[in-house]
């Protein structure tokens, strides 16, 4: 267990609804990121949070796409009429800044979303 | 763009033989990579780091190396486990701290 949590673990829409998922990072680290694996692939990087100033999104993220994380310490990630291209599982990791540059993002379980 | 791929997509290893996983990556100017792995139903799993400083780092019964001239890493795993059986992931650090994974490779361990 490294500490970051995800909910729900397993979520199952029909498509065309909305679907949010929720991070909770290890307590001090200020850096949240969300990535999404589909089978037989690598995470791929969706967008990044210092505290709660989001800095980075990745083109992957569509308009249907949004992520918050109003006080610096959850985030959620919404997913707006969703369609079947968006099963996939979404990966939620969290690091700190450390001196040298080794800095290593812990990941949570994800949550594995199937669209119908 | 930047890119990360593994050489093989499954390996398979008798328990007690050590393993290798390779690694390529495209983008010269990577200063970190990190090996991950990843069970069925898991989030992946910090294993071993290197900075772009350094060519080799070693932790317990894993191994990375680092040969920045052709842009490969390796992941060396001693006396391999059936535990050890799952799927391996290389990344290296892009611009913003992202990672950029390659597609992994699964080692299946057999007794």
């Amino acid at each position: 267990d490294t500490g970051v949590s995800q909910n729900p673990r397993h979520k199952i829409t029909k498509r065309g609804q909305n679907v949010t998922f929720r991070c909770d990072p290890i307590s001090e680290h200020n850096r949240l990121y969300w990535y999404r694996q589909t089978l037989g692939q690598g995470p791929e990087f969706l967008t990044y949070f210092q505290n709660e100033a989001q800095l980075e999104k990745s083109r992957l993220l569509s308009d249907r796409f949004s992520a918050e994380r109003p006080k610096g310490s959850f985030s959620t990630l919404e997913i707006q009429r969703t369609e079947q291209g968006d099963s996939a599982m979404y990966l939620c990791a969290s690091s700190s800044p450390i001196m040298g540059g080794q800095e290593t993002q812990y990941f949570g379980p994800g949550t594995r979303l199937l669209v119908l | 763009g930047e890119s990360v791929g593994l050489h093989l997509p499954t390996l398979s290893v008798q328990e007690g033989d050590n393993s290798i996983i390779n690694c390529a990556y495209s983008n010269s100017a990577s200063d970190y990579f990190i090996w991950y792995k990843q069970e069925s139903g898991k989030g992946p799993q910090f294993i071993i780091d290197i900075r772009s400083n350094m060519d080799k780092r070693q932790g317990q019964r894993v191994t990375v190396l680092l040969n920045k001239t052709v842009k490969h890493l390796s992941l060396q795993i001693a006396a391999t486990q059936p535990g050890d059986s799952a799927v391996y992931f290389c990344a290296a650090r892009g611009g913003y701290n992202k990672l950029i994974f390659g597609a992994g490779t699964r080692l299946a361990v057999h007794p």
